[in-house]
């Protein structure tokens, strides 16, 4: 069955950086366009970045655009979200999803990662 | 940047009908997903393609899209069904490629 598996969540300082990785398993993870997405507490469902099946295309939202950087690695399965000059507007559950087709519905979630972002 | 607003919440009895609208300009031309959140656990695709249904989600669940409103459906409401729902699309002219809706506290009385 398919699983996302998030890891690398936890307690950051302001200004600091994280790296979020999202192990895949139960489906051709290189068929498939994966996104972040990410939950502050008590809040909705906010976007964060999305990464096409090859790596070749990738879409940021604003509020994260040249600070966080998506990727894959199809060989290993993951996904990954390199996070720098961290903010605390950045605390929130980070979601790994699966589009089911693109554009197209999110048909996959991981269970999500916490990333604190405080002094 | 494209807008989805969703009421903050909707109450209903048990066994009575629930509709949870998404508003948005011209959402009809759009392909609407939903999403099911209950507390602590992660989104579950309930309605795709405005209206389609992914296996093992009960019947009593229906979408529709018109115009400027996408309705999700949710007939004989059970007390299971309560949850946060979210309305989703895909807008490619948009800074922000997917966008949600803020979300609706869907209460079961």
């Amino acid at each position: 069955q398919v699983q996302l598996v998030e890891s690398g969540g936890g307690l950051v300082k302001p200004g600091g950086s994280l790296r979020l990785s999202c192990a895949a398993s139960g489906f051709t993870f290189s068929d498939y366009y994966m996104s972040w997405i990410r939950q502050a507490p008590g809040k909705g469902l906010e976007w964060v970045s999305y990464i096409s099946s090859s790596g070749s295309t990738i879409y940021y939202a604003d509020s994260v655009k040249g600070r966080f950087t998506i990727s894959r690695d199809n060989a290993k399965n993951s996904l990954y979200l390199q996070m720098n000059s961290l903010r605390a507007e950045d605390t929130a559950v980070y979601y790994c999803a699966r589009e089911a087709s693109s554009p197209g519905p999110i048909d996959y979630w991981g269970q999500g990662t916490l990333v604190t972002v405080s002094s | 940047s494209y807008v989805l607003t969703q009421p903050p919440s909707v109450s209903v009895a048990p066994g009575k009908t629930a509709r949870i609208t998404c508003g948005g300009n011209n959402i009809g031309s759009k392909s609407v997903h939903w999403y099911q959140q209950k507390p602590g656990q992660a989104p579950v695709l309930v309605i795709y393609y405005d209206s389609d249904r992914p296996s093992g989600i009960p019947e009593r669940f229906s979408g529709s899209n018109s115009g400027n409103t996408a309705t999700l459906t949710i007939s004989r409401v059970e007390a299971g069904d309560e949850a946060d729902y979210y309305c989703q699309v895909w807008d490619s002219s948009s800074d922000s490629y997917v966008v949600f809706g803020g979300g609706t506290k869907l209460t079961v009385l």
